[in-house]
């Protein structure tokens, strides 16, 4: 199994720009979540899906985020527009009622 | 106060040592999670506990729903142990909620 895919590794954009993240969980799990990691907060989760039905998105800092996960395979995290203060490392993760798996995340950094 | 609390913070041994990191919580729990993350930044999980005790390999995680504590012990410790240690819990209704971690250094 290739692990949970998440792509771009690296993305910087400035400010006011939309930036678009994407995961593809592990084939068959059924949860699939959304953190956000800077030095100050360390690790929060942003929102959560459970069989691609958003279960709680209390997370999710402002209007500028939102989540979506068309179908079991593909989830994306947009933030519109982008602040500098939104530069963190964006990690997915899936499971089926076991342990977390994460990507390798997504180094996101507004100028 | 926050509610999964992480201890120590920092924590420099040599190797060999035997090492142990605490976690307590203040919420109701269904799970508690032990994850690791290396310096280039991948988070592993380690342990999924409800109760008792894993072992995975020198890597052994207890819980004490009761006193809500959580320990993660490493034996025989080597540099490559050296990483960022985070406790997760998932609550009652369902939310993660990480401790802080502990930073490890293990020295040759």
């Amino acid at each position: 199994d290739a692990g949970v895919i998440q792509s771009p590794r690296h993305e910087v954009t400035e400010m006011g720009q939309e930036v678009t993240l994407r995961c593809k969980p592990i084939s068959g799990h059924n949860s699939l979540f959304w953190y956000r990691q800077t030095m100050m907060r360390g690790l929060e989760l942003l929102i959560y899906f459970n069989n691609n039905v958003p279960i709680d998105d209390s997370g999710m800092p402002e209007d500028r985020f939102s989540a979506k996960m068309p179908n079991a395979s593909f989830s994306t995290l947009k933030i519109q527009p982008s602040e500098p203060r939104d530069s963190a490392v964006y990690f997915c993760a899936s499971s089926l009622y076991s342990p977390l798996h994460f990507g390798n995340g997504t180094r996101l950094t507004v100028t | 106060k926050n509610e999964v609390e992480q201890s120590p913070q920092n924590l420099t041994a040599q190797e060999g040592e035997f090492i142990t990191i605490n976690c307590s919580y203040s919420v109701g729990i269904s799970a508690l999670h032990w994850l690791q993350q290396h310096p280039g930044g991948g988070i592993v999980s380690l342990f999924m506990l409800s109760s008792g005790k894993k072992k995975h390999g020198r890597l052994i995680a207890t819980i004490n729903i009761q006193e809500k504590h959580s320990s993660l012990h490493i034996t025989a410790s080597h540099p490559r142990d050296s990483a960022v240690y985070i406790c997760a819990v998932r609550s009652g209704d369902d939310k993660i909620i990480f401790g802080k971690g502990t930073r490890l250094h293990i020295l040759p």
